[in-house]
C-alpha cells in the first residue's frame, strides 16, 4: 500500500521567514495531494491540494509543488505569519480524496 | 449550522469495556471515515464507507467495526477496549468519488486504563 514520508517533523522559522515541508509517496499510481493544517486542540482542514496532471498550485502565501518522476510533493509558505502555528499533515491517494494516508506531520512554529 | 458532530468529546474507559464513537453529518455527503491521530504517526484510517450500507477497512482496522445505516451517521465501535486504542479519533466526511476535501469533525479524544 501507499507509505508517506514526511520531513521535518518540527520546523520553526522567524516571523516573515519563508517554510518549507516535504513529503515523499511510494505508489506511482497516487494521484491527489492535499495538506491540511491542524492548529493546536482543533480539527485538520484543508489549506491547499493538488493533482499529478499538474506541477505547482499557489494560493496567496501557500505554494505546493509536485515531482511525479521522484515522487514527492512540498508545501511552501512565504511571509510566515506567528498564526501559521499549527501541525501540517501531507496526504497523497490513489482516488481522488478516497482512503488519503496521511504524513506523520510537521510542527511548525513562527517565532515573532 | 452544518457540519459533522462527533460525541462524546473526551472519554475514559477501562480495558475490556465496549464503547461505540458516534458520528453525525448533515451535509448529505456519502463518503465518511474514521482516523485515529496519535503523535509522530499522524493521522491513520480505520474504516470508511463510500456511501450508505457499504464500509470498508483502511490502514488499521483491528478491534473497531462500523456500519452505516442511513447517510447521515457511521458509529465506531471497540467491542473490548484495549489500551493501545487510547487516542484522539477524527470522523470526516465528503461529498462523494471525485470530490477532494475531507470535513473532520472535532475529535472524540478516549483513554484506556
Amino acid at each position: 500500500g501507499e507509505n508517506v514520508e514526511q520531513h521535518p517533523s518540527t520546523l520553526s522559522v522567524q516571523e516573515g521567514d519563508s517554510a518549507v515541508i516535504k513529503c515523499t509517496y511510494s505508489d506511482s499510481a497516487s494521484n491527489y495531494f492535499p495538506w491540511y493544517k491542524q492548529e493546536l486542540g482543533k480539527r485538520p482542514q484543508l489549506i491547499i491540494d493538488i493533482r499529478s496532471n499538474v506541477g505547482e498550485k499557489k494560493d496567496q502565501r501557500i505554494a505546493v509543488t509536485l515531482n511525479k518522476t521522484a515522487k514527492h510533493f512540498s508545501l511552501h509558505i512565504t511571509e510566515t505569519q506567528p498564526e501559521d502555528s499549527a501541525v501540517y499533515f501531507c496526504a497523497a491517494s490513489m482516488e481522488y480524496g478516497n482512503k488519503l494516508v496521511f504524513g506523520a506531520g510537521t510542527i511548525l512554529r513562527v517565532k515573532s | 449550522i452544518a457540519g459533522i458532530t462527533q460525541a462524546p468529546t473526551s472519554q475514559i474507559l477501562a480495558a475490556g469495556r465496549r464503547m461505540t464513537l458516534r458520528c453525525t453529518q448533515d451535509m448529505r455527503h456519502n463518503a465518511m471515515y474514521w482516523y485515529r491521530q496519535d503523535l509522530g504517526l499522524g493521522l491513520r484510517l480505520i474504516h470508511y464507507s463510500n456511501t450508505a450500507g457499504t464500509t470498508g477497512k483502511g490502514e488499521v482496522p483491528d478491534g473497531y467495526s462500523v456500519s452505516r445505516a442511513n447517510t447521515d451517521d457511521f458509529p465506531l465501535t471497540l467491542a473490548s477496549a484495549v489500551p493501545s486504542q487510547t487516542s484522539v479519533y477524527f470522523c470526516a466526511s465528503k461529498p462523494g468519488p471525485g470530490t477532494g476535501e475531507l470535513f473532520f469533525g472535532e475529535g472524540s479524544r478516549l483513554t484506556v486504563l
